[in-house]
């Protein structure tokens, strides 16, 4: 299988508190995404690094990306209740097509 | 308005049935997806369509049958359903002749086989 590791599995924080999420895939890749699910509901786009650019901000959230270490890191900063979901990295390869993690389920506690 | 819909929510059925889930995205994308995602969360593609043409067909059982009547609209039709197929099944579509490459995602459809 294809798919991606994320690490960790699960994390519980205080609101406020950075909240950082790793990736790991296995092969090359033109493009690495971010999605977050909410429970029972369909995955959203958070944001997405190319394969030549090593780090991207949007809003309160930071991606860093190592080709050479085949990894990722999704970190969002002053993290709030609603920022509980589980989050997902997914590699873009061949006709667009997504090849997901294992996901980060993420709780935010006030 | 809803950007990918996808009807039925729910689908609850006996083994054996044949059924079928639709998809309409009122995006203007070119590229229509159908994920499976499992009851622990892993998520795989199954199909990809690129104007109406099959582009991506991943290992599925051939009991599965995508069909594309337009570039709005991406169906899945299952026969013979089996307890394994139980999963939730996403729909996704994204506008990749521009180079936008994020997916936008449907709510997904729970489907029960009994």
């Amino acid at each position: 299988s294809q798919q991606g590791e994320e690490d960790p599995q699960a994390l519980s924080i205080q609101e406020g508190e950075n909240a950082t999420m790793n990736c790991s895939y296995k092969t090359s890749i033109n493009n690495l995404q971010w999605y977050r699910q909410n429970s029972g509901r369909g995955l959203v786009h958070l944001i997405l690094i190319r394969s030549n650019e090593r780090e991207k901000h949007s809003g309160r959230l930071r991606v860093t990306l190592d080709t050479s270490k085949k990894s990722s890191s999704l970190l969002i900063t002053a993290s709030r209740a609603a920022d509980t979901a589980s989050y997902f990295c997914a590699t873009g390869g061949r006709g667009n097509k997504l090849t997901f993690g294992t996901g980060t389920q993420l709780k935010v506690e006030l | 308005d809803t950007a990918v819909s996808q009807t039925p929510k729910y689908l609850v059925t006996q083994m054996g049935n044949d059924k079928s889930i639709k998809c309409e995205q009122n995006l203007g994308h070119d590229t229509m997806y159908w994920y499976k995602q499992d009851s622990k969360k892993f998520l795989k593609i199954m199909f990809s369509y690129n104007n109406k043409e099959l582009i991506i067909n991943e290992t599925v059982p051939n009991r599965f049958s995508p069909k594309s009547p337009d570039k709005a609209h991406l169906n899945l039709h299952i026969n013979s359903l089996e307890l394994g197929d139980s999963a939730v099944y996403f729909c996704a579509s994204s506008q990749v002749s521009s180079g936008s490459y994020e997916q936008y995602f449907g709510p997904g459809t729970r489907l029960t086989v009994t």
